[in-house]
């Protein structure tokens, strides 16, 4: 299956400090989307990053794609309190498959 | 331009009862899917739709699941006599023709007693 997987499950790091999250995939892609979910909440759509790009940005946020190791990441820098949320990767066109998301918890 | 709309926000039902959950999409979306997110797990695809036609329905269920997304209206999805296993959030998503980002709601959250 084309599964993103992020890892790490968990993250937390002081307020300020730059996050790093994860997503793998197993099959090729035509693009992959990184999603925020607050607790209880619904996904807000963060950064959509297509095949041929290997970087985007986007505010605070940066999200890199390596098709090659068929990886991509999401760094988020200074982060503030705000930020803590689940973050998912989806891969897939109409059919998106997401794996069981980052948990980033940012501590005042 | 208001987001995806999906309601109830909260539903709860009896097992054995009908479940049906709504969603508006954004203004102009003609796509539509659903998923479904059990606790501290990602979404799992379920059906995908355009305006009265389902495209992929492969995430769904074989029995007791339907949805639908008529020309007119909201797409509805439909559970028949839920079980306990049923609890979970539902969320839709709607996306523009030709534009594969999605744009999700605020999810239906189903508990099931």
């Amino acid at each position: 299956s084309q599964q993103g997987e992020e890892d790490p499950q968990a993250l937390s790091i002081q307020e300020g400090e730059n996050a790093t999250m994860n997503c793998s995939y197993k099959t090729s892609i035509n693009n992959l989307q990184w999603y925020r979910q607050n607790s209880g909440r619904g996904l807000v759509h963060l950064i959509l990053i297509r095949s041929n790009e290997r970087e985007k940005h986007s505010g605070r946020l940066r999200v890199t794609l390596d098709t090659s190791k068929k990886s991509s990441s999401l760094l988020i820098t200074a982060s503030r309190a705000a930020d803590t949320a689940s973050y998912f990767c989806g891969v897939g066109a109409q059919k998106l498959v997401f794996g069981q998301g980052t948990r980033l918890t940012i501590n005042p | 331009n208001a987001g995806v709309m999906q309601n109830p926000r909260h539903l709860v039902r009896r097992r054995g009862q009908e479940a049906r959950l709504r969603c508006s999409p954004m203004k102009g979306h003609s796509h539509v899917y659903w998923y479904r997110q059990l606790p501290e797990e990602g979404l799992k695809f379920m059906v995908y739709l355009q305006k009265e036609n389902i495209i992929d329905e492969s995430g769904m269920p074989k029995e007791r699941f339907s949805a639908e997304f008529p020309k007119e209206g909201p797409s509805i999805l439909r559970i028949q006599q839920v079980v306990r296993g049923d609890s979970a959030a539902y969320f839709c998503a709607s996306s523009l023709i030709g534009d594969e980002t999605q744009y999700f709601g605020p999810g239906t959250r189903l508990l099931v007693l």
